[in-house]
Order: C-alpha cells, then structure tokens, then sequence
C-alpha cells in the first residue's frame, strides 16, 4: 500500500514549546520532503532528504531542524517554536522511479499560540 | 529564477462546464511540469504530468493540460466539471526532472463548482 503518514494530524503547543512532527512512507522511498502551506504563498520546502542522514535545507529552513535516521522515517523538529509556525505541514517522498513525483501525506496542523 | 504562476486564485464554473486553469511557468529550459489537487483536509494528489513527447498530457479524472513551449504555460482543462472537482489545485515545476529535486509550486487555484 503505497501511503505517507504523518503523526500528530493535529497539534497546539504553547510558543517556546519543542515540537516533533513525524512522517513515515511504506514505499522504501529514497527522497523524502517537508513542506508547509500558508494561504496565499502555496507550499514552501522546509528540508529535503536524499537519504538516510543526507538531508538538505530547502527555501525556508530557519527555525526548524530535521532526522532521518531510517530511510522510511523522516521528521521534521521545532526547537522553541513561534507563533509565526502556524501552519500546515506536509511530508512527501518520491524516487527515481516515479521521475519526481511527490507523494503526499494528509498534514500535520500546528497551531502555536 | 525558476518560478511558477497561477494567476487565479479562485475560479468559479457551474456544474457541466468546461474549465480551464492557467498555469505560466519561468525556466531557461523545458521543464517537467505537474499538476496536483488538493482536496479538503487532505493532502495533494498527482493529476497528471509532462516529461515530453506529445504535449497534450492525459490525467484522472478526465483532466488534460497542454503543454506550450512558446507561451511558457501549462494549462489544466476539463471539458465538463463534476461539483466533486471542488478543490485547491497546485501547477509545479521540476527543474531537472529527477529524484531529490526541488519542486516548485504555485500558490494554487481555488476552485469552486456551482451545482
């Protein structure tokens, strides 16, 4: 079954709080993203990981850290998080196979207040 | 700069109508071009796509998009919209068309159908 899962779907953490976002895939995917989505600026990459601890920034990636230490795990971590990472989070995978197809997870909704 | 545009935010068509969403694209080169679809409280979904050849694509759901190399656009159609099309859709660009790439999106396409 191919799906990309990501835990929590729904999260309010107080600003300074750490946040873990967590995404798995059962594809055995070689890339994996992490993107958020705000209204009116579409999606943003945050991080991308080519493998197993090779993992670049993407266009947005102060404030946030990422790990993969397994290839069909990849997290996305907010150390101190603010108000202004309110968002959307998506992870997504894809593979030379697939040309560069994304395949998408349903979200994550962080609230920070 | 490698960029995506869609320069309308939200469409409005009525159930049965043809629909067309315009996508514009910036790149030196051809690139491969995507359309996505973001239905509510979920994630996005491949449409369809363009690498090369024929540049008429065929997607789900009956979508189509047009590939123009002159216009630099990639535009989705349908030729009869179901109110279940309801959703955000999202054109994006893949500079080198491999694994690992970034893909860049535009800010999407609200659509809304009319019953």
């Amino acid at each position: 079954d191919m799906k990309v899962t990501q835990m929590p779907r729904y999260l309010i953490k107080r600003m300074g709080e750490n946040v873990l976002l967590e995404c798995g895939q059962d594809m055995s995917h070689e890339t994996m993203y992490w993107y958020r989505q705000d209204p009116g600026l579409g999606l943003q990459l945050i991080y991308i990981s080519y493998d197993v601890d090779s993992n670049s920034e993407g266009d947005i990636p102060k404030g946030y850290r990422v790990s993969r230490k397994k290839r069909e795990h990849f997290s996305l971590i907010l150390d101190s998080a603010k108000t202004n990472q309110t968002s959307v989070y998506f992870c997504a995978s894809s593979s030379p196979g697939t040309g560069n197809t994304l395949y998408f997870g349903e979200g994550s909704r962080l609230i920070v207040v | 700069a490698q960029s995506v545009t869609q320069p309308d935010a939200r469409v409005t068509v009525s159930e049965g109508a043809s629909l067309q969403l315009r996508c514009k694209y910036s790149y030196s080169a051809t690139p491969y071009l995507f359309w996505y679809v973001q239905y509510p409280r979920q994630g996005l979904q491949l449409l369809l796509k363009y690498y090369s050849g024929d540049p008429v694509v065929q997607g789900v759901n009956s979508f189509e998009a047009e590939f123009s190399k002159s216009n630099s656009s990639f535009h989705l159609q349908k030729a009869s919209v179901h109110w279940s099309d309801s959703a955000v859709y999202f054109c994006a660009l893949s500079p080198y068309g491999s694994s690992g790439n970034k893909l860049i999106f535009g800010i999407g396409t609200l659509l809304s159908v009319k019953p």
